[in-house]
């Protein structure tokens, strides 16, 4: 498959172990923020969400922290495996009449080692 | 459910001459977005249909248009294209009911499109 990115940052992380992936985003008026996974050939998939009202929202295996003071948003994976690996990237949505609009970041790739 | 398809998957093309793309949202969804995914600019938007209507649009020059059908399927047509058009172009399609809640986007799998 094609690749997403060649140039992104590259977070490498021993299998079973702990991942943390980083967001920083712009608009402190955003409503909802958003964890996509992309793998190699394929189209962006939702993980996890927040509202902006929340700090912490847990899923399985994944973890999604907000810090709204310093506009910074984390992905915790737990227990990191081989099919984790993939480009995650943040997503900010902002509410406006009549539509939503997204703006995504530029993403981290997440290689796990055997 | 079938997911959100898009073709052709792959396409070369050179400089000058245009392109069509076509998206087919998952059954029962009115929205269908476009954004453009190059490795140092990440996903831009393109623009938003809804119900035939564009809705939104993004910050790209007017070679780059788009339609939507009655059966909400989306085509983006992309004219006299340049070497800088070369990216993944993803479709995204949602419920979009409105409201203070946002509606899931679903992705395509995007079509790779090489300008020569």
């Amino acid at each position: 498959g094609e690749s997403v990115g060649l140039h992104l940052p590259t977070l490498s992380v021993q299998e079973g172990d702990n991942s943390i992936i980083n967001c920083a985003y712009s608009n402190s008026a955003s409503d909802y923020f958003i964890w996509y996974k992309q793998e190699s050939g394929k189209g962006p998939q939702f993980i996890i969400d927040i509202r902006s009202n929340m700090d912490k929202r847990q899923g399985q295996r994944v973890t999604v922290l907000l810090n709204k003071t310093v506009k910074h948003l984390s992905l915790q994976i737990a227990a990191t495996q081989p099919g984790d690996s993939a480009v995650y990237f943040c997503a900010e949505i902002g509410l406006h009449p009549g539509t939503y609009k997204y703006i995504f970041g530029t993403g981290t790739r997440l290689k796990v080692l055997a | 459910k079938a997911g959100v398809t898009q073709t052709p998957r792959y396409l070369i093309k050179t400089r000058g001459q245009q392109v069509t793309l076509s998206c087919s949202p998952i059954s029962g969804h009115r929205s269908v977005s476009w954004y453009q995914q190059t490795p140092g600019q990440g996903l831009q938007f393109l623009f938003e249909y809804f119900s035939e209507t564009q809705r939104n649009k993004g910050n790209f020059p007017g070679r780059f248009s788009g339609r939507q059908f009655s059966n909400s399927r989306s085509e983006m047509n992309v004219s006299t294209l340049e070497l800088g058009d070369s990216a993944l172009y993803l479709c995204a399609s949602s419920l979009s009911r409105g409201g203070r809640q946002y509606n899931e986007q679903f992705f395509g799998p995007g079509t790779r499109l090489t300008v020569l």
